[in-house]
C-alpha cells in the first residue's frame, strides 16, 4: 500500500459537535503531519508527528487536538470548531524525518464544513 | 525570514508554448525546494525535487542559488499540464523535524 488515506472525505459539523478525522499510511514512514487548505490557498502546517511524537505545532487553537495512536494512524480531534475553520485537511506522512531530501506524501484530504 | 515566493497566480499559455512557472525564495541555510503539483481532483503530488536534477513529464528545474530562484520549465505545454503548482521549501529545524513552507501557488491553465 503506497498511498496515505483519510476519512471521511466530507464532514459537516456543528460547533457544538466533536468530531474526529483519521488518517493512514501503511508504508513505514516516521512522520505523519496535519495541515490546513483553504480554497485557493496554498497549505499550512499545522502539527508534526516524529517518531508517534509531536515535534511541531503551529500555534494551533486547542480545538484542534491531534493524537498519534501508532506509527501508521494519525487523527486529529475536532471540537468547538468556529465556521472559519471550515477548509480542506489534509494529512501527509514522509519517510524518515531525518533523512535528507525524503518527501511528503500526501492525502486526499477531508472536506470540513462547521455550521 | 524564511519565504518562498511565487509572484503569478494565474499563468495561461497555448497548447505547445513553452512554460515558465517563477519561485524564489528567501533561506539562509542551504535550500531544499521542491514542486508540488495538484491537478484538478486530484492529491497533492510531488512533481520535482532539486536534489534529483530529473525530468518528471517533461518538467525541469534548476536551482539558482544567486539569484535564490526555482523556477519550473517545460519547453513544449500540454492540456493535461493545467493545475495548480506549488513550490515548497523544507526548513530543517533540528531534532530530526522538518516542515515544508509552500509559496502561494501558481495556476497554470493550457488553452488548446
Amino acid at each position: 500500500d503506497t498511498e496515505v488515506t483519510q476519512t471521511p472525505k466530507h464532514l459537516v459539523m456543528g460547533m457544538t459537535n466533536k468530531k474526529s478525522l483519521k488518517c493512514e499510511q501503511h508504508m513505514g514512514h516516521r512522520a505523519m503531519y496535519w495541515y490546513k487548505q483553504k480554497a485557493k490557498k496554498p497549505p499550512e502546517l499545522m502539527f508534526v508527528y516524529s517518531y508517534e511524537k509531536l515535534s511541531i505545532n503551529e500555534s494551533v487553537p486547542s480545538r484542534f487536538s491531534p493524537e498519534c495512536p501508532n506509527s501508521s494512524l494519525l487523527n486529529l480531534h475536532l471540537h468547538a470548531l468556529q465556521p472559519e475553520d471550515s477548509a480542506l485537511y489534509l494529512c501527509a506522512s514522509s519517510q524518515d524525518p531525518g533523512l535528507l531530501y525524503n518527501e511528503q506524501f500526501f492525502g486526499p484530504g477531508t472536506r470540513l464544513t462547521v455550521l | 525570514a524564511q519565504r518562498v515566493t511565487q509572484p503569478e497566480k494565474l499563468l495561461s499559455v497555448f497548447k505547445g508554448a513553452p512554460v515558465e512557472l517563477k519561485c524564489n525564495y528567501s533561506y539562509s541555510g542551504s535550500p531544499e525546494l521542491f514542486w508540488y503539483v495538484q491537478y484538478s481532483r486530484q492529491r497533492l503530488q510531488l512533481l520535482l525535487r532539486h536534489i534529483s536534477r530529473e525530468s518528471i513529464k517533461g518538467f525541469t528545474a534548476d536551482l539558482n542559488k544567486g539569484e535564490t530562484s526555482f523556477h519550473l520549465k517545460k519547453p513544449f505545454a500540454q492540456e493535461e499540464d493545467s493545475a495548480m503548482y506549488y513550490c515548497a521549501l523544507k526548513l530543517e529545524l533540528g531534532g530530526a523535524t522538518n516542515k515544508l513552507i509552500f509559496g502561494t501557488g501558481t495556476l497554470l491553465a493550457v488553452q488548446p
